[in-house]
């Protein structure tokens, strides 16, 4: 089962941030929080990941609060082609599986 | 450089029948991992290799698929037979290091009717 709970859905203006938020409170010491999101029904593409420190690159920035029960993933301006379903997951230690949820649909509107 | 590719991209099989699957991942990448989507559920793991071994195949749902990586290079999945609730889209991914994203294939749409 995923160790994630994000809201089934948004919306954000083209142009704004989006602000996406998961919550992990059941995560552990050594398990990253990674992202990924799928648009439309191409496969899954990364976008982030970290363990405790807030990261950052070309895609987003990604918060992590310091109990890390909760992370935020940060699309600074987000455009139509962000309109993706987005997938918080939490990667079990030990592992390479990723499990996934439901996710969030990310509708941005222009 | 070259994405995960997979083929075919589309396919339809009857029920009973044998269907192969194939990956091919970003060269270098030693790091190959098959999930899968059946009709309305979630995407769910289906195995890891690492080169040529299977690291892990808990993910499996039965012995009717065969996953392959002979070589450490392309990757085969073969369902044999194919029944009625194996239809949905097959992932392939790869990854140079371990604790890295993952890059995904487009994918592999499988019916079998």
């Amino acid at each position: 089962d995923a160790k994630t709970t994000q809201p089934p859905s948004m919306d954000c203006a083209e142009g704004r941030a989006a602000n996406l938020p998961c919550n992990h409170s059941t995560i552990s010491g050594n398990e990253y929080v990674y992202w990924y999101r799928q648009i439309h029904s191409q496969g899954p593409q990364y976008i982030i990941h970290g363990l405790k420190n807030n990261e950052t690159n070309e895609m987003a920035s990604l918060i992590i609060t310091e109990d890390r029960k909760s992370s935020t993933l940060i699309l600074p301006h987000a455009t139509l082609r962000d309109t993706a379903v987005y997938y918080c997951i939490v990667r079990v230690a030990g592992s390479e599986k990723l499990v996934f949820g439901k996710g969030m649909k990310l509708t941005v509107n222009p | 450089e070259a994405g995960v590719t997979q083929f075919p991209s589309h396919s339809v099989i009857e029920k009973g029948q044998t269907v192969t699957l194939r990956c091919d991942p970003i060269s270098g990448h030693d790091n190959l991992y098959w999930y899968r989507r059946v009709m309305g559920k979630e995407i769910k793991f289906l195995l890891h290799f690492v080169k040529e071994s299977k690291q892990d195949e808990s993910g499996m749902p039965n012995n009717r698929f065969l996953a392959e990586r002979t070589g450490g290079t392309y990757s085969t999945l073969k369902v044999q037979p194919a029944e009625l609730e194996d239809s949905g889209v097959y992932f392939c991914a790869s990854s140079a290091k371990r604790n890295y994203g993952y890059t995904f294939g487009s994918g592999t749409r499988l019916t079998v009717v």
